[in-house]
């Protein structure tokens, strides 16, 4: 699986978008990206995923650049309840070992009130 | 649906003791999975399991073991607890299709192990 990097924390003011940025410039062409946040003492919680467009849904949009090298999670309207770590996970499609999620240490996003 | 539940929620382990981590799901996930996350860093793959009857290590197993011997059920056992075990464990499970769907992972909410 490819490596990924990201900002270790970053603040946003309640009700702004936040942009969390996520490097995976290793990555390969049917390699996913997927989007994971876990909210403090709880376990992860998948938010959205996508191969090479962008992708939308109820959570947040992510953005992948064409080069397929870096990517955005987007969450258009933060709120206190979005604090979180981020997780930016990229992996295999299918099953068995390529299921696996490799967890990097994310981004902690303080939403500011 | 209950999703993925674990019991213990929280047990302290004196050296050397043992006991089992439980984790049932009820989703009818053919994958499962057991992680530890230790303060300030992301989660560490112990073992998985891609059926019932089958299961395989990840990237840290030593000192663990599992079996899986139900669609449903995933136990984690600790033979000799050790300092070095202390951590919160969580257990997740997956549908498993080899298409390229969500296929998330979805996790219960952990068990917060303390070996003294």
């Amino acid at each position: 699986d490819a490596k990924t990097t990201q900002p270790p924390s970053m603040d946003c003011a309640e009700g702004r978008a936040a942009n969390l940025p996520c490097n995976h410039s290793t990555i390969s062409g049917n390699e996913y990206v997927y989007w994971y946040r876990q909210i403090h003492s709880q376990g992860p919680q998948y938010i959205i995923h996508g191969l090479k467009n962008n992708e939308t849904n109820e959570m947040a949009s992510l953005i992948i650049t064409e080069d397929r090298k870096s990517s955005t999670l987007i969450l258009p309207h933060a709120t206190l309840r979005d604090t979180a770590v981020y997780y930016c996970i990229v992996r295999g499609r299918g099953g068995g070992a390529t299921n696996k999620l490799i967890f990097g240490t994310g981004t902690l996003l303080a939403v500011q009130p | 649906n209950a999703g993925v539940t674990q019991t213990p929620k929280f047990r302290i382990l004196k050296i050397g003791q043992s006991m089992t981590l439980q984790c049932t799901q009820d989703m009818n996930h053919n994958y499962m999975y057991w992680y530890r996350q230790d303060p300030g860093m992301g989660l560490k793959l112990i073992y998985y399991s891609v059926g019932a009857g089958i299961t395989d290590k990840g990237e840290v197993p030593n000192g663990y073991n599992v079996s899986r011997s139900t669609t449903e059920d995933f136990p984690l056992r600790l033979e000799l607890a050790a300092p070095s075990q202390t951590s919160v464990y969580f257990c997740a499970s997956s549908p498993g299709t080899s298409a390229p769907a969500r296929n998330e992972q979805f996790f219960g909410p952990g068990t917060r192990l303390t070996v003294l």
